[in-house]
């Protein structure tokens, strides 16, 4: 089945960096885009970005434009989100979600990983 | 910055219906978009439920009860998430989406109380 697993929880300083892992596997990994929503403790979801695994195009909210960056591995089917200069309000659980397509132009977030806690502290 | 605007809680009785509502900003006609929502238990990744376009054009997620549905109300500029008969499962944070170009933007969910 479609299936999206994430690497494991993460606990950085401010001003450093976090690199989150999402392994896809179940089908053709080109083939589908892979977003990135993260969602702090409580509060709602927060969309921050795709990437295409097959032109390696990406696309940023603007709110994380500069400090986040999409890539992908194709021998692994994994995708990276990797999020730098690290404040105390990004830590928040992070969701990695294949784009799915439907007729007539609809399209939707489907399946999710499980979520990556990242936690910065000092 | 689009802001799609949800009422921070609701709540239904078993087996009434539940009506949860998405506003889109005056300058952004929601019968232009298509309205995803999604569903979200405590300790789980969201899950997409269903789009609503038009009376033809909607989709139901993989799994999903019949008893949730979609709509829009033109004169509110609103989608909403209609549950037929809420039952206690249903107890969840909702949220819609739209997907204007190629960004997506949330609304700030719904928490959805069983009594």
């Amino acid at each position: 089945q479609v299936q999206l697993v994430q690497s494991g929880a993460e606990v950085k300083k401010p001003g450093a960096s976090v690199k989150v892992s999402c392994k896809a596997s179940g089908y053709t990994f080109s083939k589908y885009e892979i977003h990135w929503v993260r969602q702090a403790s409580g509060q709602g979801l927060e969309w921050m970005g795709w990437v295409n695994p097959n032109s390696g195009k990406t696309a940023y909210a603007q709110g994380f434009q500069g400090r986040i960056t999409l890539t992908t591995d194709a021998s692994i089917t994994t995708v990276y989100m990797e999020l730098s200069s690290l404040r105390s309000d990004d830590t928040a659980v992070y969701y990695c979600a294949r784009r799915d397509k439907g007729a007539w132009g609809s399209t939707w977030l489907d399946p999710w990983g499980q979520g990556t806690l990242v936690t910065v502290s000092s | 910055q689009i802001v799609l605007t949800q009422p921070p809680s609701s709540s239904a009785t078993p087996g009434e219906p539940a009506r949860l509502t998405c506003t889109l900003p005056s300058d952004i006609n929601v019968g232009a978009y298509n309205i995803y929502w999604y569903q979200q238990k405590p300790g789980s990744p969201p899950k997409f439920l269903l789009y609503y376009f038009s009376d033809s054009d909607k989709g139901q997620g993989s799994g999903v009860p019949s008893r949730f549905s979609g709509s829009k109300d033109a004169s509110a500029n609103s989608g909403i998430l209609l549950i037929s008969e809420v039952q206690s499962e249903d107890e969840a944070d909702y949220y819609c989406v739209i997907w204007p170009t190629d960004t997506v933007i949330f609304g700030g969910g719904t928490k959805l109380a069983v009594l």
